[in-house]
């Protein structure tokens, strides 16, 4: 089965970068295509972007200048990095597998999140 | 980018109810939009995509229908682990974007 799950700090300061890893068991990331979502408070959802199985990568353009998504398939993990966050940075960070369909991508396996506040 | 509408916000139902979940888009998505569940302390739920091709394991009490901009996700015959919170999410045109949720509570 293929579980999903994020870890990394809970508080982040103000101008500094967010770094959160997904750890992923049983599937390779060498295969398919898996992303970062994340969902403010007040339930806002937003796709932030992807890393695919041959290590490209794509981001939603309004991060385009914070956002790296990078990974170690000799762990098994992919890694999201937003720099200069903000206290609108505030959110559930999810990890997801994201599916190539007829159109588009929609997200089959997800983690069940991690909460991120930036504060001072 | 497309913005997804989703309605109602909130929604009271039974067990045993039937209950209709709708997204619209701001233009033309075709058929493509995907249906989320989301519980506490659980991993989201992948319900359907391609607006009504149900993801392997989904129930078949849970369907969904439309094209073009406005979809819909239907409940029958409500079961006490359906209740939560819904999203929709097109995956018609790049960057990918989700309608702002649906809670469904117990009446």
């Amino acid at each position: 089965e293929v579980q999903l799950q994020e870890s990394g700090p809970g508080l982040v300061k103000p101008s500094q970068s967010l770094s959160l890893t997904c750890s992923v068991t049983g599937y390779s990331i060498t295969s398919n295509y898996w992303g970062w979502i994340r969902k403010f408070p007040g339930n806002k959802m937003e796709w932030m972007g992807y890393i695919s199985y041959s290590g490209s990568t794509s981001y939603n353009p309004s991060l385009k200048s914070r956002i790296s998504i990078t990974r170690d398939t000799s762990k098994n993990q992919f890694f999201l990095q937003l720099n200069s966050v903000t206290t609108e940075d505030t959110a559930t960070y999810y990890c997801a597998r994201s599916r190539r369909g007829e159109s588009g991508f929609y997200f089959d396996y997800w983690g069940q999140g991690v909460m991120v506040t930036v504060s001072s | 980018d497309v913005q997804m509408t989703q309605s109602p916000s909130n929604l009271a139902a039974s067990p045993g109810e039937s209950v209709s979940i709708n997204c619209k888009a701001s233009k033309s998505i075709s058929k493509y939009l995907a249906w989320y569940q989301q519980k506490p302390g659980k991993a989201n739920k992948l319900l359907i995509y391609s607006g009504s091709t149900l993801q392997s394991g989904t129930p078949s009490r849970f369907s969904g229908s439309g094209s073009g901009t406005d979809f819909t996700l239907t409940i029958r015959n409500l079961e006490p682990e359906d209740f939560g919170l819904y999203y929709c999410q097109q995956h018609n045109e790049y960057p990918w974007t989700f309608g702002g949720g649906t809670k469904l509570e117990l009446k």
